[in-house]
């Protein structure tokens, strides 16, 4: 069973459109995270979200953490092609545990020009 | 140094081998974890180092799986008698100390393992 439940699984858009894409869960986490990671990379960290309702902004891409911190979206704005890559949501829980992540599958995002 | 190191960056061996792996974290980040990313399971916990503490090993898969942390630093992940089913990138990732929400992780390019 996947602790973390990434839609969708493959997303392919064309430079300028939104999108949003979804992390889920049946757990509560402290915090959750994403990264984006590029082929031959390892990823890299976007952004983290500690409370319920949450919402934060990084240019073009916006994260929202649900009220309950079960589930998180990430929502870009006149994507570009530079934004392809894998979306990996991760969440950590509180307690003795709080130094280990569980990441979803995530969401390889394609941008075509 | 600037970023998180890791070699070789990608490696083939032969069904029964044995392989290491190295890890060589940021430099003054206590933390270090290994990580497995397998096509189509996204990246499966292996083992955290955390100081001088016992460390984390509740996802190294089988007992061919061991890793070590010299003095507070350098990680070497050793897997034995390779299986095809070894195959997979291995990312190494380190971070400061405390709640993993304060730091967030760096992560290396990764190893990518072939088992032929």
């Amino acid at each position: 069973t996947q602790l973390l439940e990434q839609s969708p699984q493959f997303l392919s858009i064309q430079e300028g459109e939104n999108l949003t894409v979804y992390c889920n869960s049946s757990s509560v986490f402290s915090s959750l995270q994403w990264y984006r990671q590029e082929p031959g990379e390892g990823p890299v960290l976007l952004v983290t979200v500690v409370t319920g309702g949450e919402v934060k902004k990084l240019k073009r891409l916006t994260f929202q953490f649900g009220d309950a911190r079960k589930d998180s979206s990430l929502h870009i704005t006149a994507a570009q092609p530079g934004d392809t890559g894998l979306y990996l949501c991760a969440g950590a829980k509180s307690g003795g545990s709080n130094y280990k992540l569980t990441f979803g599958k995530g969401t390889l995002l394609t941008v075509n020009p | 140094g600037a970023g998180v190191s890791q070699s070789p960056s990608n490696k083939v061996t032969e069904k029964g081998k044995d392989v290491e792996l190295r890890c060589d974290p940021i430099s003054g980040h206590t933390a270090l974890y290994w990580y497995r990313q397998s096509l189509g399971q996204g990246l499966e916990f292996l083992i955290y180092f955390q100081g001088n503490s016992a460390p984390d090993k509740s996802g190294l898969p089988s007992d061919r799986f061991s890793a070590e942390r010299t003095g507070g630093s350098v990680s070497t992940l050793t897997i034995q008698r390779t299986q095809q089913e070894d195959s997979a990138v291995y990312l190494c990732a380190s971070s400061g100390q405390g709640a993993v929400s304060n730091y967030g992780y760096t992560f290396g390019s990764g190893t990518r393992l072939t088992v032929v």
